[in-house]
């Protein structure tokens, strides 16, 4: 069991559709992270959240938008993606930003069709 | 962050000792090794981090040389439930990203 939370834990999506990412957490952490993890291949960070504002964007295209509505709640908002993106979408948080440890949800596994 | 180096793979025997190496030539003095891991379908889980001294926890031993220039992840018993991508990540204290490199894929055979 993780302490942080993602759901769904599986998504499909076609192309036109709008879809959410949800990621949950009480700890108490202030930072709170996406990354992006092809098959075989390492996660990638996407975005940072350090006190509920964006702090780090990766060059992600906008097609990915996040959102951080309280200290507790992480999402990422997907519309109009590309089959490309077909990814695990993993949601992390830390006590503070830029320390460790990270603690990783499992992920949602999304397809895009 | 420095870079990091890591064998690819590796096999382990189960009830022995898993050693992982990680080499990481160009750290700095302010840098920290960090070790997670990977379960198949899970997120990456913090194992154990260290800056000089050697550290142990409930998970794993890290032994670091005396240079910083390599470190070793020691798993004592290990078992099945090991089997795992291990990363070893160099990151200066404060630092804003956590960047994974390609980990080291431990199997343990029964």
């Amino acid at each position: 069991d993780t302490e942080v939370t993602q759901t769904p834990k599986h998504l499909v999506m076609g192309m036109t559709n709008k879809k959410s990412l949800k990621c949950e957490q009480h700890m108490g952490h202030r930072a709170m992270y996406w990354y992006k993890q092809k098959a075989k291949k390492p996660p990638e960070l996407m975005f940072v959240y350090s006190y509920e504002k964006l702090s780090i964007n990766e060059s992600v295209p906008s097609r990915f938008s996040p959102e951080c509505p309280n200290s507790s709640l992480l999402n990422l908002h997907l519309h109009a993606l590309q089959p490309e993106d077909s990814a695990l979408y993993l949601c992390a948080s830390s006590q503070v930003w830029g320390q460790s440890p990270l603690h990783f949800g499992n992920g949602t596994r999304l397809t895009v069709t | 962050d420095a870079k990091t180096t890591q064998p690819p793979s590796m096999d382990c025997a189960e009830g022995r000792a898993a050693n992982l190496p990680c080499n990481h030539s160009t750290i700095s003095g302010n840098e920290y090794v960090y070790w997670y891991r990977q379960i198949h379908s899970q997120g990456p889980q913090y194992i154990i981090h260290g800056l000089k001294n050697n550290e142990t926890n409930e998970m794993a031993s890290l032994i670091i040389t005396e240079d910083r220039k390599s470190s070793t992840l020691i798993l004592p018993h290990a078992t099945l439930r090991d089997t795992a991508v291990y990363y070893c990540i160099v990151r200066v204290a404060g630092a804003q990203k956590l960047v994974f490199g390609q980990g080291t894929r431990l199997t343990i055979n029964p």
